[in-house]
């Protein structure tokens, strides 16, 4: 079992539509978590970042996290074409340098 | 500030052949990684640099593949006695490490290696 598990869609969605994405991990030692965006080509770009458990809010974009569960996700509202890419999850033990494990990726197609 | 870069952005060879790719850090930015991400994968932690220090090395890093970031700016990665397993996509990223969370690692467009 890997450490971050991430399924890998596509998840293919209308414009509008409110998408979740989700990661579960298995390193209960896992304090920082973070999404990011990856379009086709390119490399990733931090999307959000949260510590510990809870939820924050980043205009169209919320990211929870519980702990308990071992459980994060990525909500999106009012999705756009746009938003068409690979979300990474990624998460490390400490805030200072840590190595960040990445889940594999979810592809999303948001269409028109 | 352009951004971390990374040349070449693709590279065929053939197996048994050595290569070599360059990241050019966010200028200032002392921290520098490199990652690998095959098809459908997420990026996969290889070495990280705070200045001219390398500082870890992940397991997957095999006696084949050696860092180097001579001046605490650029850095290279060679990869000796190329294998087909070893295609891939080559990330860097860089960081500024500010002290305060996250030390966001922005990362570069990559360097495709084929090995036919």
């Amino acid at each position: 079992q890997k450490e971050v598990e991430q399924d890998p869609g596509p998840l293919s969605v209308p414009e509008g539509a409110i998408v979740s994405l989700n990661c579960t991990y298995s390193n209960s030692a896992f304090q920082y978590f973070m999404w990011y965006r990856q379009y086709s080509r390119k490399g990733p770009e931090l999307l959000m970042y949260t510590y510990s458990s809870g939820n924050k809010e980043d205009g169209r974009f919320t990211a929870q996290v519980d702990k308990s569960s071992k459980y994060i996700s990525l909500f999106i509202r009012d999705s756009q074409p746009s938003d068409s890419a690979t979300y990474l999850c990624a998460m490390s033990e400490s805030g200072g340098y840590s190595t960040l494990t990445f889940g594999k990726g979810t592809m999303l197609l948001v269409s028109p | 500030d352009t951004g971390v870069s990374q040349n070449p952005r693709h590279k065929i060879t053939k197996r048994g052949q050595n290569v070599t790719f360059r990241c050019d850090p966010i200028s200032e930015h002392n921290r520098l990684y490199w990652y690998r991400q095959t098809l459908g994968q997420g990026p996969e932690f290889l070495t990280y640099f705070q200045n001219e220090a390398q500082l870890e090395k992940s397991r997957l890093l095999s006696d084949r593949f050696s860092a180097e970031r001579p001046k605490g700016s650029f850095s290279t990665l060679e990869i000796q006695r190329t294998e087909q397993g070893d295609s891939a996509m080559y990330l860097c990223a860089s960081s500024a490490a500010t002290g305060s969370w996250p030390d966001t690692q922005y990362f570069g467009p990559g360097t495709r290696l084929t090995v036919l």
